[in-house]
């Protein structure tokens, strides 16, 4: 069965610190991976997608993230935070039929 | 070039009630997406439309139907609202239904039964 994990609930980083968020997936074909950011109240806003090709793909906001097959993984990556990306952060799975699966997310807090 | 938009912001219902939301897409998309979201949780695929028919669909039980008319808009509807039902509704569309296109979602419709 299609299922997204992001293990860390929570994560606190400093403003100006590097940041990785975790997300691992399990789905039997290629699959379609996606990061969304969520501010209180608001919708989700597409950082980025992996469709194919190049497993290292770069996303708005100086957000990137790498694709790796053997450890089912698609973590999220920016090299240095700033006070406005407190947010949620979630990692989804699209399958081929257009259902998208979903991580529980990730709330980010920037220290200052 | 307007969003993805939905109506109603927030809503009231009471336990037993049934429920309307709605949703535009993104000017040139003609696939919408529903998702509910529970407090503290990640969205849940509810089902999708395309060319007016529900195309996928996730689990999520009978009492939740919808519709897509000609102009691609959505309507999403809660028969025999219960507590659990309690969550932001988030639609999102999308280009041409059939593999994973990009969603673009609305701020969402926030829906309290009591």
């Amino acid at each position: 069965a299609q299922s997204v994990t992001q293990p860390d609930i929570h994560i606190t980083v400093s403003e100006g610190a590097s940041l990785e968020l975790r997300c691992n997936y399990s789905y039997g074909a290629t699959p379609y991976l996606f990061w969304y950011v969520q501010s209180p109240g608001q919708g989700l806003q597409l950082l980025l997608k992996y469709f194919s090709g190049d497993t290292l793909v770069q996303g708005i906001k100086g957000f990137e993230a790498e694709f790796k097959r053997s450890q089912s993984s698609f973590n999220l990556r920016k090299p240095s935070v700033h006070w406005s990306d407190a947010a949620e952060y979630f990692c989804a799975v699209g399958t081929q039929g257009g259902k998208f699966y979903f991580g529980s997310g990730t709330k980010l807090n920037v220290k200052p | 070039d307007a969003g993805v938009t939905q109506s109603p912001t927030h809503l009231i219902k009471t336990r037993g009630q049934q429920v309307t939301l709605r949703c535009s897409p993104k000017s040139g998309h003609d696939t919408v997406s529903w998702y509910q979201q529970a407090l503290g949780q990640g969205p849940q695929f509810i089902f999708q439309y395309y060319e007016e028919e529900e195309r996928q669909r996730g689990n999520f039980p009978d009492r939740f139907s919808g519709h897509q008319f000609p102009n691609y808009s959505s309507e999403l509807n809660v028969n025999a609202l219960l507590l659990g039902d309690s969550a932001l509704y988030l639609c999102a569309s999308s280009f041409r239904a059939g593999g994973p296109r990009e969603q673009y979602f609305g701020p969402g419709t926030r829906l309290t039964v009591t």
